[in-house]
């Protein structure tokens, strides 16, 4: 089956531009994660939704950083005011979730969105 | 601040070595440890979820063990291939709202030789 897509693969932007990174989840997957790589380190959590609400974004850096899924399926990650800075891959996974969190869900991820600011 | 550690940083073998990486977390409050294999331009893959002290799990060439109460896991791959070259993630799952954030180690890229 269709496993997770984000769009686009690679953005280039300009200082102080807004970019919108999409992440489709597997059909049926009610948790949706995002995570930004920087070079030299490993994924970091940003945001992760339950359904259509945001259940704990306390890895988003700042207010320029949101993040949005309003039919439970597909998120959009929003930069506004970009700084060099934010030039990263950034990744989206989704899972099935329980109530109560399972440690043992494993987390499929997209191929990520390279970002680029010049 | 949790800290997940990756040794070594890069690695390079000849096609055929057998080699292994450690992957060190806290021992306290321990819940779940993932592997994963992360290949340019494509997805991280998962490859192990471990949960128990003394776990060994196998797929193919590739397997891992885990030891809580010291906080490390090994990876080994044997009869390393072309194709295993890829950045290999640990990453230790905090409970949130329902679902799991994870926190990865900075991982160890690893390239296969022929």
């Amino acid at each position: 089956g269709a496993g997770v897509s984000q769009t686009p693969s690679n953005k280039v932007t300009e200082k102080g531009k807004y970019v919108e990174l999409r992440c489709d989840p597997i059909s049926g997957h009610t948790a949706l994660y995002w995570y930004r790589q920087s070079l030299g380190q490993g994924p970091e959590f940003l945001i992760y939704f339950q359904g259509t609400g945001a259940a704990d974004d306390s890895g988003l850096p700042n207010d320029r950083f949101f993040a949005v899924r309003p039919e439970g399926s597909v998120s959009t990650l929003k930069i506004q005011r970009t700084e060099r800075g934010d030039s990263a891959v950034y990744l989206c996974a989704s899972s099935l979730s329980s109530s109560g969190g399972v440690y043992s869900n494993e987390q499929f991820f997209g191929p990520g969105t390279r970002l680029t600011v010049l | 601040i949790l800290n997940v550690e990756q040794s070594p940083q890069s690695l390079h073998v000849q096609e055929g070595d057998s080699t292994n990486f450690t992957c060190s977390f806290p021992s306290s409050n321990f819940y779940a440890l993932h592997w994963y294999r992360w290949e340019t331009a494509k997805s991280p893959e998962a490859l192990f979820v471990m949960t128990l002290n003394g776990d060994e799990k196998k797929k193919g060439r590739i397997s891992a063990t885990l030891n809580t109460k010291e906080g490390y896991s090994y990876l080994y791959i044997k009869g390393s291939q072309p194709e295993d070259s890829a950045t290999y993630l640990c990453a230790f799952p905090l409970l949130t709202g329902g679902g799991n954030k994870l926190t990865f180690g900075t991982g160890t890229q690893l390239k296969v030789e022929l």
